[in-house]
């Protein structure tokens, strides 16, 4: 089945610093989103990219969706202390019998020192 | 405009036993996905209904089921429950269905002993 492999599990920075995450797959996918998650609540979109090559800006954080459609970044500038939290990515495709399937990274998560 | 309601936030429950979680999707969205996130497997689809019908399924068990009432409220039932189901359960709504563009209520906690 399709599997999405996000990198790096977990960092720890400094406020202020710039910070890149990345997830990679054997599969490819038609949309790329990104979401942020914070203790006790549930997902927030980020981004999401439509697009192979698409680049896409939202404030600080900026993603890209690869080429091959099998890959995408997301970078964070000039960290936050409220920039904690887990990030994850998703990939959504359709399959052979026309079903919608989203397949989610197992996360980054983001500890920023002040 | 409130978001996506879910209830109960906690549960514990007995193996073998039922359990039905409830979820209210945001005011005129029509579709409802629901999701199961564990340390060990992350965060995985189970399915997503749209105007009462089940529309898209995930790699779930049959114990996994769920259904959409006509004010697109949906509920998600898992029977006899094993110690590997206990997991924060999601659901997110959209307006008009996809995966994509779903917004994502707090989730319910589920704890089995």
């Amino acid at each position: 089945g399709q599997q999405l492999n996000q990198s790096p599990q977990s960092m720890f920075i400094q406020e202020g610093e710039d910070v890149s995450m990345n997830c990679t797959s054997s599969s490819i996918f038609n949309t790329w989103l990104w979401y942020k998650q914070d203790p006790g609540e549930g997902p927030v979109l980020l981004i999401a990219l439509y697009k192979a090559g698409e680049l896409t800006s939202n404030g600080r954080l900026t993603a890209q969706f690869g080429i091959t459609r099998k890959d995408s970044f997301l970078n964070i500038s000039a960290s936050i202390p409220s920039d904690v939290g887990i990030y994850f990515c998703a990939g959504q495709l359709y399959t052979e019998g026309g079903s919608e399937k989203l397949v989610f990274g197992k996360g980054t998560k983001l500890t920023v020192n002040p | 405009k409130a978001g996506v309601t879910q209830t109960p936030r906690y549960l514990i429950k007995t193996r073998g036993q039922q359990v039905t979680l409830s979820c209210s999707p945001i005011s005129g969205h029509r579709s409802v996905s629901w999701y199961q996130q564990t340390p060990g497997q992350g965060l995985q689809f189970l399915f997503e209904y749209f105007s009462e019908t089940q529309r898209n399924k995930g790699n779930f068990p049959g114990r996994f089921s769920g259904r959409q009432f006509s004010n697109s409220r949906s509920e998600m039932n898992v029977s006899t429950l094993e110690l590997g189901d206990s997991a924060l359960y999601l659901c997110a709504s959209s307006v008009l269905g996809g995966l994509t563009e779903a917004f994502f209520g707090q989730g319910t906690r589920l704890t089995v002993v």
